[in-house]
């Protein structure tokens, strides 16, 4: 049964870099495509992007600029960092396994979240 | 403001039926695969859904999916009182690059 978990600061400064952890548990992450998602308080759910193995990713147009993904298979996790963020980046940050290989290319299992806010 | 345009809320008693709508644009329903996911308060977002109308192992026979042109449609059937949760399509959209976007969510409440 794959899990998956987020870790990261809970609050972070405006301007500095939010970093996230995603620590996966029971399959590989070399073998799936990953995503993260996040959830702004009181609205709906934004993509953030997707990676496989650190040889593809694919990012939110909206935030590809302060984005970067990246996979360590040795630990089974994979990372996501925000750079310069702001109050419009606190939000619950999930991430997700995405079945990019698959017709249905949908995200099949998820994360519990983690909150992040930002603010001095 | 989401792509898909999705109800704020929905509600109805148990053991009635409910339907979710979810619409979108040729460059992102019309032409994609459509997923439902179900969000539990403080829990992980669900697959219910996948491929317009496919039901993954563990969701019940009571909720289904359909997909007409650039509109989708999610039903419960049998409603029971935890399913109240917030309901979320999914799909990717080709207008920008290949982005996935989301409704912007119902919820749905059990009276």
């Amino acid at each position: 049964q794959v899990q998956l978990q987020e870790s990261g600061p809970g609050l972070v400064k405006p301007s500095e870099t939010l970093s996230l952890t995603c620590t996966v548990s029971g399959d590989s992450t070399s073998k799936y495509y990953w995503s993260w998602i996040r959830q702004p308080p009181g609205k709906g759910l934004e993509w953030v992007g997707y990676i496989y193995n650190s040889e593809s990713t694919n990012y939110n147009p909206s935030l590809e600029s302060r984005v970067i993904m990246s996979v360590d298979s040795s630990r089974n996790q994979c990372s996501l960092k925000l750079s310069s963020v702001t109050a419009a980046d606190t939000a619950v940050y999930y991430c997700a396994r995405l079945r990019l290989e698959l017709r249905s290319r949908a995200l099949d299992i998820w994360g519990r979240g983690t909150m992040v806010t930002v603010s001095s | 403001q989401s792509v898909l345009t999705q109800p704020p809320s929905v509600s109805a008693a148990p053991g009635q039926k409910v339907t979710f709508s979810c619409s979108g644009s040729n460059s992102n329903i019309g032409n994609n695969y459509v997923s439902w996911y179900q969000h539990l308060p403080g829990a992980a977002p669900k697959l219910l859904i996948y491929e317009n109308n496919v039901r993954p192992s563990g969701t019940p026979d009571r909720f289904s999916g359909s997909k007409s042109g650039t509109s989708a449609t999610l039903a419960i059937a049998g409603l029971q009182t935890g399913d109240e949760a917030d309901y979320y399509c999914g799909t990717w959209d080709n207008s920008l690059g290949t982005t996935y976007i989301f409704g912007s969510g119902t919820k749905l409440t059990v009276l």
